[in-house]
């Protein structure tokens, strides 16, 4: 089974623009959720999707969106960019609870660096 | 209160030792403690994961301890290899709703070098 795919892996932006990453999930797997990830603020959740309708969502400002599509896929959006946005985007999937089992599973993760 | 504290922040052992990072967390309502490795370059992967019902679980070389008085819960690495030199993430989080996938809250991760 293939794993967690996220695109672009890099990306370099300037203060003010905006970005949307992408993340395809594991098949099978509704569930998907996205954290950000900062030397300094370490790693932070920031949104979870299952069922194209967000369920959960961490504390970070409006300018962070998401979405999901009906086959899993998910985006997320980051408008008027900040140099603090710069992080590793991760993304991670996961089927629902079933049985107590409730591992996500990580992408490798999108590198976002804001000039 | 839902913060989750890890200890030591870097951790360098020798080949063959026992590697041991430690947590601590404040929110009684956590259910689930996990244990990420994070490689460069890559996402964090689940290594090991326990609930408060039990006090130990052992994974080939990988042990979680969980004392759930003492709100605290470590992770041992025996016999450490060099493979293992990467960072460890301890996570906490609690049941949200029926189908909903866990919010995790990390520590703020150790950085383990195993020294060949």
């Amino acid at each position: 089974k293939a794993g967690v795919t996220q695109t672009p892996r890099y990306l370099i932006k300037t203060r003010g623009q905006q970005v949307t990453l992408s993340c395809s999930p594991i098949s099978g797997h509704r569930s998907v959720s996205w954290y950000q990830q900062t030397p300094g603020q370490g790693l932070q959740f920031l949104f979870e999707y299952f069922s194209e309708t967000q369920r959960n969502k961490g504390n970070f400002p409006g300018r962070f969106s998401g979405r999901q599509f009906s086959n899993s896929r998910s985006e997320m959006n980051v408008s008027t960019l900040e140099l603090g946005d710069s992080a590793l985007y991760l993304c991670a999937s996961s089927s629902p609870p079933r049985e107590r089992q409730e591992t996500q599973y990580f992408g490798p993760g999108t590198r976002l660096l804001v000039l | 209160q839902q913060q989750v504290k890890q200890s030591p922040q870097s951790l360098i052992v020798q080949k063959g030792g026992i590697s041991i990072i430690n947590c601590a967390y404040e929110n009684t309502a956590f259910d689930y403690f996990p244990w990420y490795q994070q490689f460069p370059g890559k996402g964090p992967a689940l290594l090991i994961a326990i609930r408060p019902d039990v006090s130990e679980k052992k994974e080939g070389r990988f042990t979680i301890s969980f004392n759930k008085s003492a709100k605290q819960f470590s992770l041992h690495i025996m016999d450490s290899q060099p493979g293992d030199s990467a960072t460890y993430f301890c996570a906490a989080s609690w049941t949200l709703s029926s189908g909903s996938a866990r919010q995790l809250t990390f520590g703020s991760g150790t950085q383990l070098t195993v020294l060949p």
